[in-house]
């Protein structure tokens, strides 16, 4: 694989479930970032990880938790699902965090349907 | 903290010029990026500014003020595959990106 994989492609679930979203990349980058996107509002940080062990609120974190074992994983999870949390998810990468001119890659995305 | 604008939709006819404007306040600026998005998929890397001035990438070419918190993204000899949204973002500091909602372009025949 080349890129950013992401899974599930898409997901319906019910309202208090647990869910972890994944998300891999295998072009070594120290950066890891997870958005949700909403019409209207667009790309919003949730959580980001400057490099493995370590990871960072962002604007919307809450109901989301992350952890980074490791280079290449990155998963968010819902610990208890609500329609609120209905939105497209999107993982990126970037090679460098400190560096001006770092390019965030995106993952192709994970629409979840919280009912 | 950031307040990222940009029109909600444009429209143009294939051929035409297209020029998404995006204005922006931010405390600690770090660089620009524009990114284009088709429906349904990923948001992909079109251009980077950090300094003031014109950086051009064959039909699309980028601009950046600092001093007005102003940049656009110019779409030349516009083709229907150009239909997207395409998205503002601004650096603050190390890493955090913020996103603008994004400007859909519908190009017409």
């Amino acid at each position: 694989i080349a890129g950013i994989t992401q899974a599930p492609t898409s997901q319906i679930l019910a309202a208090g479930r647990r869910m972890t979203l994944r998300c891999t990349q295998d072009m070594r980058h120290n950066a890891m970032y997870w958005y949700r996107q909403d019409l209207g509002l667009g790309l919003r940080l949730i959580h980001y990880s400057n490099t493995a062990g370590t990871t960072g609120k962002g604007e919307v974190p809450d109901g989301y938790s992350v952890s980074r074992a490791n280079t290449d994983d990155f998963p968010l999870t819902l610990a208890s699902a609500v329609p609120s949390q209905t939105s497209v998810y999107f993982c990126a990468s970037s090679e460098e965090v400190a560096s001006g001119s770092s390019t965030q890659y995106f993952g192709p995305g994970t629409r979840l349907t919280v009912l | 903290g950031q307040n990222i604008d940009q029109p909600t939709e444009m429209t143009a006819t294939e051929g035409a010029i297209v020029q998404i404007n995006c204005t922006y306040q931010t405390s600690g600026f770090n660089g620009l990026f524009w990114y284009q998005q088709h429906a349904g998929e990923a948001p992909t890397f079109l251009s980077y500014n950090v300094l003031d001035g014109l950086e051009e990438k064959g039909r699309f070419s980028s601009f950046l003020s600092r001093s007005k918190g102003y940049s656009y993204l110019l779409l030349k000899e516009l083709q229907m595959k150009d239909s997207a949204s395409y998205l503002c973002a601004v650096r603050e500091g190390d890493y955090k990106l913020s996103f603008g909602a994004g400007t859909t372009v519908t190009v017409r025949a």
